[in-house]
């Protein structure tokens, strides 16, 4: 699986949008960019994926160039609840081996 | 449906004592792995298992073990603890299909060895 760069730290205002960057460009056609937050040191939390065309759910939308060799995650309107651990994870579609390989993330502070 | 869930949420073993970290889940998932995570750290993976039967080390497997007789459950034993196991372990579980589906979490184990 590909390797990611992610800034270690990031800070937003609550209620503004939150623009996490992600580097992945030794990524191959058939990876996938996946992103999942650790909140507290609780469990982490898929929160979305996609392969080339940008993608949006109910809580963020990613945003992938289209060299497809970096991505953004967007929080429309960050809260305080949003302040966590966010990680980029590259993987290869389809194998039978579906670990996910985390690297050290982003910690994402919202500001009151 | 509870997810997936780990028992206990925290312990405290002496070094050199055995233990088996509980993991379950109710969501009929195939594939299901551990992982741990130091202070300050990203997760790695222990071990992981594709279905019943079926299991494989990950990157940090030392001083860990074990299976999968049921698709409900994947327990993980240490065999005789080392401070260094001092961590805190992340059970997950997903859908093994060719597809991508999201990896669902429990809550860890917060271990600490003495």
């Amino acid at each position: 699986d590909a390797k990611t760069t992610q800034p270690p730290s990031m800070d937003c205002a609550e209620g503004r949008a939150a623009n996490l960057p992600c580097n992945h460009s030794t990524i191959s056609g058939n990876e996938y960019v996946y992103w999942y937050r650790q909140i507290h040191s609780q469990g982490p939390q898929y929160i979305i994926h996609g392969l080339k065309n940008n993608e949006t759910n109910e809580m963020a939308s990613l945003i992938i160039t289209e060299d497809r060799k970096s991505s953004t995650l967007i929080l429309p309107h960050a809260t305080l609840r949003d302040t966590a651990v966010y990680y980029c994870i590259v993987r290869v579609a389809g194998t039978g081996r579906r670990a996910l390989t985390f690297g050290s993330g982003t910690r994402l502070q919202v500001q009151p | 449906n509870a997810g997936v869930t780990q028992t206990p949420k925290f312990q405290v073993l002496k070094t050199g004592q055995s233990m088996t970290l509980q993991c379950a889940q109710d969501m009929n998932h195939e594939y299901m792995s551990w992982y741990r995570q130091d202070p300050g750290m990203g997760l790695r993976l222990i071990h992981y298992s594709v279905g019943a039967g079926i299991t494989d080390q990950g990157e940090v497997p030392n001083g860990y073990n074990v299976s999968r007789s049921t698709t409900e459950d994947f327990p993980l034993r240490l065999l005789s603890a080392a401070p260094s196991q001092t961590s805190v372990y992340f059970c997950a579980s997903s859908y093994r299909t060719e597809g991508n589906t999201e990896a669902f979490f429990g809550q860890g184990t917060r271990l600490t060895v003495v």
